[in-house]
């Protein structure tokens, strides 16, 4: 059975660019998540899908960054006029329904905003 | 407002020796906790977890303390191997909302030396 995996595994944009990382959960997961890690910071949660439910957006840092996912499986995370301090590595995660707790990482996409 | 912390950035210990990453929190609400761990270039990986009702839960070489009193989390890797060489990260999970979203400490880098 696969992994959690994300694409690009690697992405350097210039300033001003939209940029569109991608998150392919693990088949049968209905929760999935978006963290990113700033250089020497722990792992600050952005987004939570659950199902059909409403998404938890509470982490979104501005109204640039925004996350879709389409028939409960894969996810886009879209970064618009991306800023140097967009600059990370982003990390999808995704579990079961009961077992939201044990969350299984993809590889992550490391950000360079120049 | 960092709610979940890890104050040691780093943590050396030889080969075969205790190993005792520590993590402090600061919400009451926090009910579930984990530790993660984390290779370069790789997603986090689930190692062990606590509910707040239990002192204590061990898988083999892996045991995690909970104090709820102090609000302190302590992870103990015995013995320790080479191969523990590895970023770990404490997590905590709000109990209402079942929402799943993780709350983690900025990471303890740990080298254990053959």
């Amino acid at each position: 059975g696969a992994g959690v995996s994300q694409s690009p595994s690697n992405k350097v944009t210039e300033k001003g660019k939209d940029v569109e990382l991608r998150c392919d959960p693990i088949s049968g997961h209905t929760a999935l998540y978006w963290y990113r890690q700033s250089l020497g910071q722990g792992l600050e949660f952005l987004i939570y899908f659950q199902g059909n439910s409403a998404p938890d957006k509470s982490g979104l840092p501005s109204d640039r960054f925004s996350a879709e996912r389409t028939g409960g499986s894969v996810s886009t995370l879209t970064i618009q006029r991306t800023q140097q301090e967009d600059s990370a590595v982003y990390l999808c995660a995704s579990s079961g329904r009961t077992t939201f707790h044990t969350q299984y990482f993809g590889p992550g996409t490391r950000l360079t905003v120049l | 407002d960092q709610q979940v912390k890890q104050n040691s950035p780093s943590l050396s210990v030889q080969e075969g020796r205790i190993s005792i990453l520590n993590c402090d929190y600061t919400n009451s609400m926090f009910d579930y906790f984990l530790w993660y761990k984390k290779y370069p270039a790789e997603g986090p990986t689930f190692l062990i977890s606590i509910s707040s009702i239990k002192d204590k839960n061990e898988d083999g070489r892996f045991t995690v303390f909970l104090n709820k009193s102090a609000k302190h989390l302590s992870l103990h890797i015995v013995p320790s191997q080479p191969g523990d060489s590895a970023v770990y990260f404490c997590a905590a999970i709000h109990g209402s909302g079942n929402t799943g979203k993780l709350i983690f400490g900025q990471g303890t880098t740990l080298q254990v030396k053959p």
